[in-house]
């Protein structure tokens, strides 16, 4: 079955960066773009940016432009999203989510399975 | 890109109907059909109810039921359960492989 497994919380000093990753199971990797969302308590969600898991190309939102690296390594299914410069306000739980890339025929526009979830915390 | 517009809360007691309204403008919502909805229970992962503005993955109850008109998409559950108290949160894409989210909406059964 489908599956997206992230590492586990972090815990971060002001100014430091964190690394997250994403490990897909079940279904074939390069074949699905994979998403980052991020959800800051008792907030809604935000997207952060993308990756093209086949051709590693990638899409930031302006937000997080020039602070967000999004990786992968296909030879392990793993897609990373690293953050750098963090601040309190960059205190949420970090979610991965897949969309299917599109062939010459079809595209898909939604998030079909998501990761479970990483907490990274910013506190001096 | 702004933010699509919910309602931050919405109630109803079991076997109501309840619609969360999640509006856009003519660049997102009104433009494409590719509204999607999440329902998220506390401490869990957004879960997909509804993608293309009305279709269902297969697994998902038919008491959940989406549509559109403008600019604005919204998402009915009939017949509403305890189990569906949980935070829903629309998405849809836009131009230049862009997305925009919505705030989410609180569902409480009473």
């Amino acid at each position: 079955q489908v599956q997206l497994v992230q590492s586990g919380a972090e815990v971060k000093k002001p100014g430091a960066s964190v690394r997250v990753s994403c490990e897909a199971s079940g279904y074939t990797f390069t074949g699905y773009y994979i998403y980052w969302v991020r959800q800051a308590p008792g907030q809604g969600l935000e997207w952060m940016g993308w990756i093209n898991t086949n051709v590693g190309g990638t899409k930031y939102t302006d937000k997080f432009q020039g602070r967000v690296t999004m990786t992968r390594d296909t030879s392990i299914s793993t897609a990373y999203l690293e953050l750098s410069g963090l601040r309190s306000d960059d205190t949420a739980v970090y979610y991965c989510a897949r969309v299917r890339t599109c062939t010459t025929t079809s595209c898909w526009f939604y998030f079909d399975y998501w990761g479970q979830g990483t907490l990274v915390t910013v506190s001096s | 890109q702004s933010a699509l517009t919910q309602p931050a809360s919405v109630s109803g007691s079991p076997g109501q109907s309840i619609t969360i309204s999640c509006t856009g403008t003519s660049s997102d919502v009104g433009n494409y059909n590719f509204v999607s909805w999440y329902q998220q229970h506390p401490g869990k992962a957004p879960k997909l109810m509804i993608y293309d503005v009305s279709n269902r993955p297969s697994g998902v109850a038919n008491r959940f039921s989406g549509s559109k008109s403008g600019n604005t998409a919204s998402l009915t559950i009939s017949g509403l359960q305890a189990e569906d108290e949980a935070d829903y949160h629309c998405i849809s894409y836009t131009s230049s492989s862009m997305w925009v989210f919505g705030g989410g909406t609180k569902v409480t059964v009473l």
